[in-house]
């Protein structure tokens, strides 16, 4: 069966570090993979969208990579702020050549200590 | 920024009743969707549509579930007879000119089904 896997636990890092959190998955073969962000109460914000020939991809302090024969994501924040305090979100291109449906996982909790 | 919004923030209805949920979506995004998120657990897709018509739908998206757009500006999804297990943040997302552009979201409605 297919699965997103990400770490269900909270990740806690002191401000200034780098934070890393993982996204695995299985039985996909998707062809975007795509990073968001969510508040509580809140809609997912779109942050990076990374493609499946791409390796990897910056935005500011963020930066994903994609290893499609690992079947990983990661996704970087460097410099990590207490505002950057959120869930994330991977979330896979579930389509079938119809409209792009993306298939997310339920998330990892990040925390940053001032 | 243009956004999505949603109304209303938050809906309470008995079981069975009939509720809507409506969207606002970017003025010039084509493609629409709705998606669910239970309390705790991952954001869910339930139906894109496009050009006035459904274009996917998850096995989520039953009979009871409808989406219309009745005018050039709002986008709706109705549940006929609400059960408890559909006690969700139902979130509105909506692109633009390809169905793999970035999603925007709104900030959702938060439906409890007593």
């Amino acid at each position: 069966s297919q699965k997103i896997e990400q770490n269900s636990e909270a990740l806690n890092i002191q401000e200034g570090k780098t934070a890393t959190l993982t996204c695995n998955y299985t039985n996909y073969s998707p062809a975007y993979l795509q990073w968001y962000r969510q508040d509580p109460g809140r809609g997912p914000v779109f942050l990076l969208l990374i493609r499946e020939n791409e390796k990897e991809k910056r935005k500011e302090r963020l930066k994903v990579t994609f290893d499609t024969t690992l079947k990983q994501s990661l996704f970087h924040i460097t410099a990590s702020q207490p505002a950057d305090s959120a869930t994330y979100l991977c979330a896979l291109d579930n389509s079938s050549g119809g409209s792009y449906i993306p298939t997310f996982g339920r998330g990892t909790s990040l925390i940053v200590h001032p | 920024e243009p956004e999505v919004t949603q109304t209303p923030s938050h809906q309470v209805t008995q079981m069975g009743q009939e509720v809507i949920l409506r969207c606002v979506p970017i003025s010039n995004h084509l493609y629409f969707y709705w998606y669910r998120q239970i309390l705790g657990q991952k954001v869910e897709f339930l139906v894109s549509f496009y050009n006035n018509e459904i274009s996917e739908k998850s096995e989520i998206f039953d009979d009871q579930f409808s989406v219309e757009r009745p005018d050039g500006s709002n986008f709706t999804l109705k549940i006929r007879s609400t059960k408890l297990e559909d006690s969700a943040m139902y979130f509105c997302a909506s692109n633009g000119d390809s169905s793999t552009d970035t999603q925007y979201f709104g900030p959702g409605t938060r439906l409890t089904v007593l």
